[in-house]
């Protein structure tokens, strides 16, 4: 099975800070990782697929990369309402998925 | 627009099973897979499993394997998880959410990019004597 990995757990900003997560995978996924955000008592929801690609109606501040096995999110300029929980999510072995354990943005 | 609206909490004793709806609308159930996604308290993300929009088959994940079954309705676009053998770590919120996919090109290969679009607004099942 594919396990996913991220860091920081958690992580405090201010506004107006770059801000960069990091999800591993165990084995190499190509570009099959997703990121989603998660706020307190809602659903989550996407961010980026494919690695790279801002689903619609995203901010441009969020912007991801890697390939193979290591991946980044990044926000460039970080704002009081992306306080949440960021997840990566691999689909390579699709039809089954695996979540990342989570990292924290406090602001 | 795209919605799931899923069904209202729930509570039950353990060795009990629960039965949860997932009432998709803004497009047809038969064009896209369904997956679910529990959610324990203060805890992380967790994939359950899939239900195929073609044939309404479902691949479950190795943990739930023998106590999940998901199921769908496409005369009412409804779909619906069952899990039997409650315990209280089954305590958890449980979401929906709709697959969906994008052919990308990385390097030669032209790959089928997976993803999940759209989420229900989750339903708490609470299991407790």
């Amino acid at each position: 099975d594919i396990q996913m990995t991220q860091s920081p757990s958690s992580l405090s900003a201010s506004v107006g800070d770059r801000v960069t997560i990091t999800c591993r995978a165990s084995q190499s996924i190509s570009m099959s990782l997703n990121w989603y955000q998660q706020k307190p008592g809602k659903a989550p929801e996407l961010l980026i697929h494919g690695a790279i690609t801002l689903q619609n109606g995203v901010s441009s501040r969020f912007g991801g990369s890697g390939s193979g096995t290591d991946f980044t999110l990044t926000i460039s300029s970080l704002q009081p309402e992306d306080s949440a929980i960021y997840y990566c999510q691999q689909s390579y072995s699709s039809p089954m998925f695996t979540f990342g354990p989570g990292t924290k943005v406090d602001i | 627009q795209v919605r799931l609206v899923q069904s209202e909490a729930e509570v039950r004793k353990p060795g009990a099973a629960v039965k949860l709806s997932c009432k998709a609308s803004g497009y047809s159930l038969t064009s896209k897979d369904i997956h679910w996604v529990r959610q324990a308290p203060g805890q992380g993300l967790e994939w359950m499993g899939i239900i195929n929009r073609g044939d309404g088959g479902a691949t479950y994940s190795r943990k739930f394997e023998g106590r999940v079954t998901m199921t769908s309705d496409a005369s009412t676009n409804t779909i619906y998880m069952e899990l039997s053998s409650l315990n209280s770590e089954d305590t958890a919120v449980y979401y929906c959410a709709r697959g969906a996919a994008v052919l990308t090109s990385i390097g030669n290969l032209v790959t089928s990019i997976k993803f999940l679009d759209f989420w229900g607004q989750g339903t708490l099942v609470t299991v407790s004597s």
